[in-house]
């Protein structure tokens, strides 16, 4: 059974520019979730999807959104980008809710 | 404060010891994550916990709803145990989970 997979693995922006981030959650799950990861602030939830539907959101700017499709791949979305939003972006998928999550392994943005 | 407090932050150990890492949160849950981070980034999970204790190898995760408290005990550690554990809660009727900061464990040989 293929994993989590996100696409880029790495990235380099710079301010000003946008971002779309990709994850295929793992076959059958239903529902993906997007974490930011700094040094400063460690993990942060960024926001949820469950059948297309965003069910939660993180306190994160506008600037920052997402979508999920028909065939529960998932985008994220980063418009106007600044240096602090340099981080290593983690989808996760899960077959239910509060299910166990299955981590993909990042995508590393870089703003310049 | 922050609503998941984890200890001890860095933590080194010789091969063979028993770790234990502790994590306490201040938020009514509805299920507790012990997530396994190597350098690179990957993130495995490797418990989820609402009550009781659970084993998985040389891992065990207990967790005291009561006291708002969980541990992840690692029995005879080895040195592909180094990494950074978190833990990470699910507050009631809500799917936003919130990651304590993290324990950076190194096991020597």
């Amino acid at each position: 059974k293929a994993g989590v997979t996100q696409t880029p693995r790495y990235l380099i922006k710079t301010r000003g520019q946008q971002v779309t981030l990709s994850c295929s959650p793992i076959s059958g799950h239903r529902s993906v979730s997007w974490y930011q990861q700094t040094p400063g602030q460690g993990l942060q939830f960024l926001f949820e999807y469950f059948s297309e539907t965003q069910r939660n959101k993180g306190n994160f700017p506008g600037r920052f959104s997402g979508r999920q499709f028909s065939n529960s791949r998932s985008e994220m979305n980063v418009s106007t980008l600044e240096l602090g939003d340099s981080a290593l972006y983690l989808c996760a998928s899960t077959a239910g809710e509060a299910g166990e999550l299955f981590f993909g392994e990042g995508s590393r943005l870089t703003v310049l | 404060k922050n609503e998941v407090e984890q200890s001890p932050q860095n933590l080194t150990a010789q091969e063979g010891e028993f770790i234990t890492i502790n994590c306490s949160y201040s938020v009514g849950i509805s299920a507790l994550h012990w997530l396994q981070q190597h350098p690179g980034g990957g993130i495995v999970s490797l418990f989820m916990l609402s009550s009781g204790k659970k084993k998985h190898g040389r891992l065990i995760a207990t967790i005291n709803i009561q006291e708002k408290h969980s541990s992840l005990h690692i029995t005879a550690s080895h040195p592909r145990d180094s990494a950074v554990y978190i833990c990470a809660v699910y507050p009631y009727n809500t799917d936003k989970l919130i990651f304590g900061t993290g324990t950076r464990l190194q096991v020597f040989p």
